[in-house]
């Protein structure tokens, strides 16, 4: 059973710290890695995708991958109150024979930023 | 703009009924998915398909039924079968297999509740 782990939270943290959201992977053959944000009711939406080791920046959102630990994470610089929602990890899943690589999701981290 | 779209918004239903959730696209992606999300949890994968006029049972696919007779349609039946289908049922789809950095798109969902 191919697994995607994710502390539920919620993780609180001031305005204006880093946001650090981890996730683990149990399938090596796993070559993408995509973090969504989803707001309480609200669809996921995409936020970062990554598929090299290292760190990837886009605006105040840092994705990191470690192939070798199994091991995705994002961080939120200067986060602000309208960040807290849902971070949900997704890992597409390795080579499967004559079909699609589905994303398998994590349950989420809660993250509320307080003023 | 290219998107998918998901109706209706909000659905009630009555017990012993079956009921229709709409997803449309018009992305021209071959995969579409259904997922099934409560509240506090992770998304549950409930069918796929990868093809007009075939799809495969996800994780959770006991009580519900799927068609896809065209490219942009893939609509979910809850059935009667289904003892407890109050959820938040998400809508997504993707592009061919061997593009690392596309993930899923989302539509902006339907929300069930059982009356």
């Amino acid at each position: 059973q191919k697994e995607v782990e994710q502390n539920s939270g919620p993780l609180s943290v001031p305005e204006g710290a880093i946001a650090s959201l981890n996730c683990t992977y149990s399938d090596r053959g796993s070559q993408s890695f995509f973090w969504y944000r989803q707001y309480s009711g609200k669809s996921p939406e995409l936020i970062m995708f990554i598929y090299s080791n290292g760190d990837k920046e886009d605006g105040r959102f840092t994705a990191q991958l470690n192939k070798a630990s199994q091991y995705v994470s994002l961080l939120i610089r200067d986060s602000q109150p309208s960040d807290s929602a849902t971070y949900l990890c997704a890992v597409k899943e390795g080579s499967v024979s004559g079909g699609y690589n589905k994303l398998i999701f994590g349950a989420g981290t809660r993250l509320a930023v307080h003023p | 703009d290219g998107g998918i779209t998901q109706s209706p918004k909000y659905l009630f239903r009555k017990e012993g009924q079956n009921v229709t959730l709409s997803c449309e696209q018009n992305l021209n992606h071959d995969a579409m998915y259904w997922y099934r999300q409560d509240p506090g949890q992770g998304l549950r994968l409930i069918y796929y398909s990868q093809i007009v006029n075939d799809f495969q049972k996800g994780d959770i696919a006991e009580g519900y039924s799927v068609s896809r007779e065209k490219k942009e349609s893939f609509p979910l039946t809850v059935t009667s079968a289904q003892k407890n289908p109050t959820a938040f049922y998400l809508c997504a789809s993707s592009p061919p297999p061997g593009r690392l950095h596309y993930g899923y798109t989302f539509g902006s969902g339907t929300r069930l509740t059982v009356v």
